[in-house]
């Protein structure tokens, strides 16, 4: 499976500003994804990042809020624009696993934001 | 609209005793995929375990094993032998095999194993 990793681990933020996560796989991979878990709650996917394309948002997701970046096949950022303390919450990205494991995803270790 | 459902948000069980966890999905498609997430206090989600709905048989990973009823839509994750590191949060999860490749979870279990 790949190892995944994000930067920050955690930050605290100040309403109206922005936070950019970053995620980094140790391998090449298609597509990635960015979740949000809110305190207590199940994930909810924000967008799909594919390589060379506009990311794909959910429902609920707009890009001004939630602007994504994809350059190359191991990297993605996401970022959180114009905080309000709702924004509290750990993002996670995820990458899908290899052609023999459809559908599986393995995630980053997340990033907790709060939003004071 | 496709939906997971984990009707236990709290489940406690004995070290080395065996307890099952619960998953309902609904969904009008024939192919699809079913797994079990992990996400320990330490908030790392791992893969447990997965399920491809055309494979009658039922997935297995050491102490984890799945009964996996297509007509019922149902989901169970069963873990034998129970360990303290089984502590988690357990999720399940569905993914279609067409037209998306994100997956759809469920609210989650919080699962206790006490010694």
């Amino acid at each position: 499976s790949a190892v995944i990793s994000q930067k920050p681990s955690r930050d605290i933020c100040q309403r109206g500003t922005s936070l950019t996560i970053q995620c980094q796989v140790d391998s090449q991979v298609t597509m990635m994804f960015w979740y949000r878990q809110q305190p207590g709650q199940s994930l909810t996917l924000i967008a799909t990042a594919n390589q060379g394309s506009e990311a794909t948002y959910e429902s609920g997701f707009v890009i001004d809020k939630f602007p994504i970046s994809r350059p190359n096949l191991t990297f993605s950022t996401l970022t959180v624009s114009n905080l309000s303390p709702e924004d509290s919450s750990i993002y996670l990205c995820s990458v899908e696993g290899s052609l023999d494991r459809p559908r599986e995803q393995y995630f980053g270790p997340g990033t907790r934001l709060t939003v004071t | 609209a496709q939906t997971v459902t984990q009707s236990q948000p709290e489940m406690s069980v004995q070290e080395a005793e065996t307890v099952t966890l619960s998953c309902t999905y609904d969904t009008s498609e024939n192919n699809y995929y079913l797994f079990w997430y992990k996400q320990p206090p330490s908030r790392q989600m791992i893969l447990v375990i997965r399920q491809e709905a055309y494979k009658q048989q039922n997935a297995t990973e050491n102490r984890f094993s799945v009964n996996f009823q297509k007509a019922a839509k149902s989901f169970s994750l069963k873990i034998s032998d129970s360990q303290l590191g089984d502590t988690a949060m357990y999720f399940c999860a569905f993914s279609p095999t067409y037209n998306t490749d994100k997956l759809i979870f469920g609210t989650g279990t919080r699962l206790q194993v006490f010694p």
